[in-house]
């Protein structure tokens, strides 16, 4: 059972490109989340989909997009990469949608790690 | 807001050595508390969670305790292993605007045991 998966696992980027994170679940869950993590600073929701169809901004949106572009997959987009963008991006899903939803597990994937020069 | 404290590492244990890692919150309502782990070069893995008040949860040998009077939930294991290095993350979830569940995390804290 792959759970969470996301790629790529490690990317370099020069400041000014483009790019997509892309995930993906095999669990069925409704929602799912892309979070970033950064030193001292635990993880912070940049966005996330309650369900297919819907997406909403977290914590840090600024200079991302997101796609949920079915119910298993949920991409992340910069489209203009800057150094302060340099972190590691956790992808992750969960079940149940509305009451009831805070006792979910939230499930992660592996992380992906970016670096912009 | 809601806020997540923990105490801060690294901390470094001798194998066999008693575990504790203090986490506080700030909450509105009722949260939901989880710790997670995270190994060298992975993502986060649910070490426990509890959903109510007063409830214990328990994995592997560690356990935490919902403590609505202090706001607490403190990770504990009786004897570490090298194999428990690692980061822990204390987290609280929130219902979120629409549906799904947002976790607040703490900072982390990174146990190394030694032989």
């Amino acid at each position: 059972n792959a759970g969470v998966t996301q790629t790529p696992k490690f990317q370099v980027l020069k400041t000014g490109q483009s790019m997509t994170l892309q995930c993906a679940q095999d669990m069925n869950h409704n929602s799912m989340y892309w979070y970033r993590q950064d030193p001292g600073m635990g993880l912070r929701l940049i966005y996330y989909s309650a369900s297919e169809g819907t997406t909403d901004k977290g914590e840090v949106p600024n200079g991302y997009n997101v796609s949920r572009l079915n119910k298993r997959e949920f991409s992340l987009r910069l489209e203009s990469a800057a150094p302060s963008q340099t972190s590691v991006y956790f992808c992750a899903s969960s079940a149940v949608f509305g009451q009831g939803a805070i006792g979910n597990t939230i499930y992660f994937g592996e992380g992906s790690w970016l670096t912009v020069v | 807001g809601n806020s997540v404290t923990q105490m801060e590492g690294p901390v470094t244990l001798s194998e066999e050595a008693f575990l504790t890692i203090n986490c506080t919150y700030t909450a509105t309502g009722y949260p939901s508390l989880f710790w997670y782990v995270q190994y060298p070069g992975e993502g986060l893995q649910l070490l426990l969670k509890a959903t109510k008040a007063d409830d214990k949860g328990s994995n592997k040998g560690f356990e935490a305790t919902y403590r609505k009077e202090t706001t607490s939930f403190h990770l504990e294991k009786g004897s570490v292993q090298v194999s428990d290095s690692a980061v822990y993350f204390c987290a609280l979830s929130d219902a979120l605007t629409g549906g799904g569940n947002k976790l607040t995390f703490g900072t982390g804290t990174q146990l190394k045991v030694e032989l």
